[in-house]
């Protein structure tokens, strides 16, 4: 069975569109993130949520949203898409942040803005 | 803020030999976490290995080792005995064990390894 999961793999889109990406993880894990990966490779993390509180939020343009309608699920919105938000975005879910768990990564989606 | 550094964007391997793989950090915290990471072209990222500044003992996983040198904030993965499938990017990783970045995994540029039969 998959750990955490991503939906959709690839997503092409136009400019200014709105888009979501979901994840879930079914580890039962109380904390989840979301990390962007840049043509470089380059990862950083945008947003983390424990117990459905966002508890880091990165310097992310606020066209980003993180939603989490259960501790199983955070999802990504993006409103006004813009060239520069073409990246790989990966999921991530751990324990708990007491002491500091290990991070399992979902598959990653790859979005291509037009 | 804490950062992350791979000296080395581009390594390669004969299989069977042995490979480090160097990481270097900052931070003034005196406990934290390092992590390294593999990500195969199937762009998965795995954890290979991770270590806790507060142990002096190095970690190890199998074939996989890390050098963790806390004065020097060196934390380098050897793989011995490559295989094929160890061709992948690496990524080192850091992260606090408290504060408001607690969790927060900061990495490194990476470092793709190649392995060559």
């Amino acid at each position: 069975d998959t750990a955490v999961s991503q939906t959709p793999k690839y997503l092409v889109t136009q400019m200014g569109n709105d888009k979501s990406i979901k994840c879930e993880q079914n580890l039962g894990h109380d904390t989840m993130y979301w990390y962007k990966q840049d043509s470089k490779k380059f990862l950083k993390i945008m947003f983390s949520y424990n117990n459905k509180e966002l508890i880091i939020n990165e310097t992310v343009p606020n066209r980003f949203s993180p939603k989490s309608p259960d501790k199983a699920h955070l999802n990504l919105h993006i409103n006004s898409l813009e060239l520069g938000d073409s990246a790989v975005y990966f999921c991530a879910s751990s324990r708990g942040l007491g002491e500091q768990e290990t991070q399992y990564f979902g598959p990653g989606t790859r979005l291509l803005v037009l | 803020a804490q950062t992350v550094t791979q000296s080395q964007p581009e390594m390669s391997v004969q299989e069977a030999e042995t490979v480090t793989l160097s990481c270097t950090y900052d931070t003034s915290e005196s406990d934290y976490y390092l992590f390294w990471y593999k990500q195969p072209p199937s762009r998965q990222m795995i954890l290979v290995i991770r270590q806790e500044a507060y142990k002096q003992q190095n970690a190890t996983e199998n074939r996989f080792s890390v050098n963790f040198q806390k004065a020097a904030k060196s934390f380098s993965l050897k793989i011995s005995d490559s295989q094929l499938g160890d061709a992948a990017m690496y990524f080192c990783a850091y992260s606090a064990y408290y504060g408001g970045s607690q969790g927060n995994l900061i990495f490194g540029k990476g470092t793709k390894l190649s392995v060559k039969p």
